[in-house]
């Protein structure tokens, strides 16, 4: 199982990005799959998952702002984050569901996003 | 939301001692914890699952009990590999949760 992020960066308040994961050792259609995050030198954030069929589900804090999506012929998981806000600067990583339920059992190495003027 | 409450924040011991990692969660969650390692600029690794049972690849001397609202980590003689930071997970409700970790390093 590997998962790869990418798409991190330096933006601007106000402005978006879009994060993306690609999935492989594994069939990604079959997952559910997460996105957490982690302010620097902070603890783990749940962000918002997208299930095998496409349901998706965001915390408070990112509602309405960020949009989760996956593209199964791509093998590829995707976040896109709009209306950017300072403390949204973190690294953020794409995970995988477990087979058991709602644990993380994969994780990716993370991708940097900076928000800052 | 599920809020989980870990300690001690940062735990100071020698390899070879034995310790013990605390979680509590805000109410009953029977047994929906899971536990995860994350090394200095690594990303987390799953410990155990379902607040007891082992993950394949993953020492023998790391073990977790508890149900409701109290668990815990165990590690049974620490090595120099397991100072790092440990994180709690509930899954019982969403949104999932965490806990805010325990820091475990060489006195």
């Amino acid at each position: 199982v590997q998962l790869v992020e990418s798409g991190g960066g330096l933006v601007q308040p106000g402005k978006s990005l879009k994060l993306s994961c690609s999935a492989s050792g594994f069939t990604f259609s079959s997952y559910g799959m997460h996105w957490i995050r982690q302010a620097p030198g902070k603890g783990l954030d749940w962000v918002a998952y997208i299930s095998s069929s496409s349901g998706t589900v965001y915390a408070d804090a990112v509602k309405g702002r960020f949009t989760i999506s996956r593209d199964n012929a791509k093998n590829t998981l995707y976040l896109q984050l709009n209306s950017l806000k300072s403390e949204d600067t973190a690294i953020y990583y794409c995970a995988r569901r477990g087979t058991m339920g709602p644990l993380l059992d994969y994780w990716g190495q993370g991708v940097m996003v900076t928000v800052s003027s | 939301d599920i809020v989980l409450t870990q300690s001690p924040a940062t735990l100071s011991v020698t390899p070879g001692e034995s310790v013990s990692l605390s979680c509590r969660a805000s109410q009953g969650i029977s047994t929906s914890i899971h536990w995860y390692q994350q090394k200095s600029n690594e990303s987390p690794r799953l410990l155990i699952k379902y607040a007891s049972q082992s993950i394949s690849g993953i020492p023998s001397r790391f073990s977790g009990s508890g149900s409701g609202t109290d668990f815990t980590l165990s590690i049974n003689r620490v090595e120099s590999e397991d100072f790092s930071v440990y994180y709690c997970q509930q899954s019982y409700s969403l949104p999932l949760t965490f806990g805010s970790g325990t820091k475990l390093e060489i006195k």
